[in-house]
């Protein structure tokens, strides 16, 4: 069984262009959470999908948006990039609530 | 989400156990506890999570307080591996379908191991 992949594990955009990040979830996994993590901090949720619905979303602004597909993969998407957007994105994937979440290892952006 | 309270490090040497400890004094009936580790340039990693009653794995042991409001997670025999960051948090089992993804990450313990 192949654990939660992403892409581009790294990449650099400039101030005001756009970014798509992927993720492939664990097999068999409906629930896909994508997480914010700056330097020395601990993830932040952004927000989930479950059955190609968004239907959990932290505090984040709407140019932080995102798809689902029927095969589970998902994307996450930020517009109008600003230099507080440099971060490590996680996604991860999840069954079940109260089981554990499976992560992968995460795209680096760096906003300059 | 109830709040957890961590230390913001601890150190250890090869082969000896760990205590890690968390304070949750505000857990609810239906918060279950988790811990979860993030090693260097890695996404975080599930290690165990319990309700009420103590819980082992292969990974570590999760010892719970009586009252609930505290909890300790033990690794038995620390490795060089085992340096991360440690992550307690508290997921609500009665929060519903829109929690299933969401994990509320606090700064966590770092710990160092010493060979």
């Amino acid at each position: 069984e192949t654990g939660v992949t992403q892409s581009p594990t790294h990449l650099i955009k400039t101030r005001g262009q756009q970014v798509t990040l992927r993720c492939s979830s664990q097999s068999g996994h409906n629930t896909v959470s994508w997480y914010q993590q700056a330097l020395g901090q601990g993830p932040q949720f952004i927000f989930q999908y479950y059955r190609e619905e968004e239907n959990g979303r932290g505090n984040f602004p709407p140019r932080f948006s995102g798809l689902q597909f029927p095969n589970y993969s998902s994307e996450l998407n930020v517009n109008a990039l600003e230099l507080d957007d440099s971060a490590l994105y996680l996604c991860a994937s999840s069954y079940r609530l109260a089981g554990e979440l499976f992560f992968g290892e995460g795209s680096r952006l760096t906003v300059l | 989400d109830a709040k957890t309270t961590q230390p913001n490090s601890m150190e250890s040497n090869e082969e000896e156990p760990v205590h890690l400890p968390c304070n949750h004094s505000t857990i609810s009936g239906t918060d279950y506890i988790h811990w979860y580790r993030q090693l260097p340039s890695q996404g975080p990693e599930y290690v165990i999570h319990g309700l009420t009653s103590n819980v082992n794995n292969r990974m570590a042991s999760l010892a719970i307080a009586e009252d609930r409001k505290s909890s300790t997670l033990i690794l038995h025999r620390a490795t060089l591996r085992d340096a991360a960051v440690y992550y307690c948090i508290l997921r609500d089992g009665d929060a519903g379908g829109t929690s299933y993804g969401k994990l509320t990450f606090g700064q966590g313990t770092i710990l160092t191991v010493h060979p």
